[in-house]
């Protein structure tokens, strides 16, 4: 069963627009939230990450939105440059350990 | 660093063969975890270690597979014998033990079986 929930599972989104990608979860235990950025044959690396005790963080043209009650989190884009096109993996944790739950992934084509 | 070793970067076998992935964690990491990745289920937790120990397995897809950590350097991802559908790009990550801790990636191992 995936515990986190992600959409849409592809993008394609115009130079200078706007990408938004968007996770659900039902385990209310988890209380850490990392967005994850794999590009073409790399292995993911940490892009921005959450806690929920905060309903935004923003790192330059990426922000990501949580919202506790609804169980939902998203990543923005500003923006959207060529080379953001990569795939995009959301996933969350407990705060009882160091296991990630990962989303299925989101592959981003940003068009010139 | 050198950060997270992972050999080989590619392999091609027979199915009914014997396949062994290696992976060496950053000097210093205490979390080691194994991770399939394909089209269709994205990224899977397969195993992972603390301090060499195993926590958590449930995500290993069958006895087929085993993983060992016989060291803090090193980890191995078996699969005997191999099977068309083990056909996957497979990761190893490594990072502290501990809560929110950044899991730092390999590069991966694209294992094809014909």
């Amino acid at each position: 069963q995936q515990q986190v929930k992600q959409s849409p599972q592809s993008l394609i989104v115009q130079k200078g627009g706007i990408s938004i990608i968007n996770c659900a979860y039902e385990n209310t235990a988890f209380d850490y939230f990392p967005w994850y950025q794999q590009f073409p044959g790399k292995g993911p690396a940490l892009l921005i990450a959450i806690r929920p005790d905060v309903s935004e963080k923003k790192e330059g043209r990426f922000t990501i939105s949580f919202n506790k009650s609804a169980k939902q989190f998203s990543l923005h884009i500003m923006d959207s440059q060529p080379g953001d096109s990569a795939t995009y993996f959301c996933a969350a944790s407990t705060y009882t350990g160091n296991q990630f739950y990962f989303g299925t992934g989101t592959s981003l084509t940003v068009i010139p | 660093d050198a950060g997270v070793i992972q050999s080989p970067r590619h392999e091609v076998t027979e199915m009914g063969q014997e396949v062994t992935l290696r992976c060496k964690p950053i000097s210093g990491h205490n979390s080691l975890f194994w991770y399939r990745q394909t089209m269709m289920r994205g990224l899977e937790l397969l195993i992972y270690f603390n301090n060499n120990v195993p926590i958590d397995d449930s995500g290993m897809p069958e006895d087929r597979f085993s993983a060992k950590m016989p060291n803090a350097s090193f980890s191995t991802l078996k699969i005997q014998p191999s099977e068309p559908r083990d056909s996957a790009v497979y990761f190893c990550a490594s990072s502290l033990v501990g809560y929110r801790n950044e899991q730092f990636f390999g590069p991966g191992t694209r294992l094809t079986v014909l």
